[in-house]
């Protein structure tokens, strides 16, 4: 099945500061999606991103299907952007999304 | 209004009793999920219905039995319930190929 690699596992910013997630993965996708797990366990859907760019607010998100990655920016970050941060392509073919093992995101006031 | 509710949001239970969760959505998805999070933060498919047809079902022992009664209920019944199956387990939902929107989790904690 398909790996998926998730980089850095941790990060620790002051409150302000941007940062990039990245996320590897080893085969073709039919989607991607980004998650956060916020401190309290909720999981919010934050991109559906199979390709190419899109901007929620603060934060935006790249994938790059045919070099098989995708990036997830976070700018002026904010206490409440800290939690575990998932990829999770669909391999093509299949209809599962397969999760990373998550970046842990603290932002300290 | 909740998106995708599940009940109960914490279960605690001895082992070798036998369990449900309950997951409904008011998405209007046809596409249901059971994920599975270990101590570790890992989270793992392991059944998907559309319109209530099993399409998904990963390596999970047979004590673990999905039910969707309609296409916008997926239950979740264990037995014999063993302390490896502690984990959060979350439903999920979407339309099939689309963002999947999440319910809150139910905290199992078998002793």
């Amino acid at each position: 099945g398909i790996q998926v690699e998730q980089s850095p596992p941790d990060l620790i910013l002051q409150e302000g500061a941007n940062s990039t997630l990245r996320c590897n993965f080893s085969d073709s996708v039919n989607n991607l999606q980004w998650f956060h797990q916020n401190p309290w366990g909720q999981l919010i859907n934050l991109f559906y991103i199979p390709s190419g760019t899109k901007q929620n607010g603060r934060l935006s998100a790249t994938t790059v299907a045919t070099e098989r990655y995708s990036l997830l920016y976070i700018s002026s970050s904010q206490t409440t952007d800290s939690g575990v941060y998932f990829c999770a392509p669909v391999q093509g073919g299949s209809e599962k999304l397969v999760f990373g093992k998550g970046m842990k995101l603290t932002v300290n006031p | 209004d909740t998106a995708v509710s599940q009940t109960p949001k914490y279960l605690v239970t001895q082992m070798g009793n036998d369990k449900s969760i309950k997951c409904e959505q008011n998405l209007g998805h046809d596409t249901m999920y059971w994920y599975k999070q270990d101590s570790k933060k890992f989270l793992k498919i392991m059944f998907s219905y559309n319109n209530k047809e099993l399409i998904i079902n990963e390596t999970v022992p047979n004590r673990f039995s999905p039910k969707s009664p309609d296409k916008a209920h997926l239950n979740l019944h264990i037995n014999s319930l063993e302390l490896g199956d502690s984990a959060v387990y979350f439903c999920a939902s979407s339309q099939r190929g689309g963002a999947s929107d999440f319910g809150p989790g139910t905290r199992l904690t078998v002793t």
